[in-house]
């Protein structure tokens, strides 16, 4: 089984900064990665996904994530956010050998809110 | 393409009444997934199907819940009879591909906050 850490519940940011949202993920064998984003009265949809090949991959809305198998992280960045970033984002992965995409485990969610 | 389709959209019952959720999923797609999402325990995975039929009900909590999915385009999310606990927000999702190891994205829709008096 696997399961995802977001240690950030909330994470304040000023607009036009640059912004880490932070995932760890615990499995016994390989695994797809995924952030997904959720706005407010909304479901969720997918920012980028980690399946193999090149670590840092890249995503919409200006996001990238890169995943490091030694520390077990898929961390998302922003380079510089905007208002409209305000979302909830959750880190999410599912077993290359049970489940593929199709069973997903996610966190608990990082509230990422930009500030003027 | 209008993407899952969730009814209704806001639900209010009292204990022990009947609730059932309902999801139209992207056409073409033939994987459905049903979630959870509450502030104690995140979004959880509840069952998922792969052409109409369940594959995983492992999510599922207890027999008061039960999940049908009749044809391609339609599924539904019973809850007989709801109790207070069960207040959350019922996604609906769906993905274009039914192999299990499918890497395809899920799409989901707007969902349903269930609230049990």
């Amino acid at each position: 089984a696997q399961s995802v850490t977001q240690l950030d519940s909330q994470v304040p940011v000023f607009e036009e900064a640059p912004v880490e949202l932070r995932c760890n993920y615990s499995s016994s064998v390989s695994v797809y990665l995924f952030w997904y984003v959720q706005y407010p009265n909304q479901g969720l949809q997918l920012l980028l996904k980690y399946l193999s090949g090149s670590t840092l991959v890249k995503g919409i809305n200006g996001f990238e994530a890169e995943f490091n198998k030694s520390q077990t992280s898929f961390h998302l960045r922003k380079p510089s956010v905007h208002i409209s970033d305000t979302a909830e984002y959750f880190c999410a992965v599912s077993d290359i050998l049970t489940g593929g995409g199709n069973k997903l485990t996610f966190g608990t969610g990082t509230q990422l809110k930009v500030e003027l | 393409d209008a993407g899952v389709i969730q009814s209704p959209r806001h639900e209010v019952t009292e204990m022990g009444q009947e609730v059932t959720l309902r999801c139209k999923p992207i056409s073409g797609h033939n994987s459905l997934f049903w979630y959870r999402q509450t502030m104690m325990r995140g979004l959880e995975l509840l069952i998922y199907f792969n052409n109409n039929v369940p594959i995983d009900d492992s999510g599922m909590p207890e027999d008061r819940f039960s999940a049908k999915m009749p044809n391609a385009s339609f599924s539904t999310l019973k809850i007989q009879p709801s109790e207070p606990r069960d207040s959350a927000v019922y996604f609906c999702a769906s993905s274009p591909i039914a192999v299990a190891s499918s890497t395809d994205t899920q799409y989901f829709g707007p969902g349903t906050r269930l609230t049990v008096l």
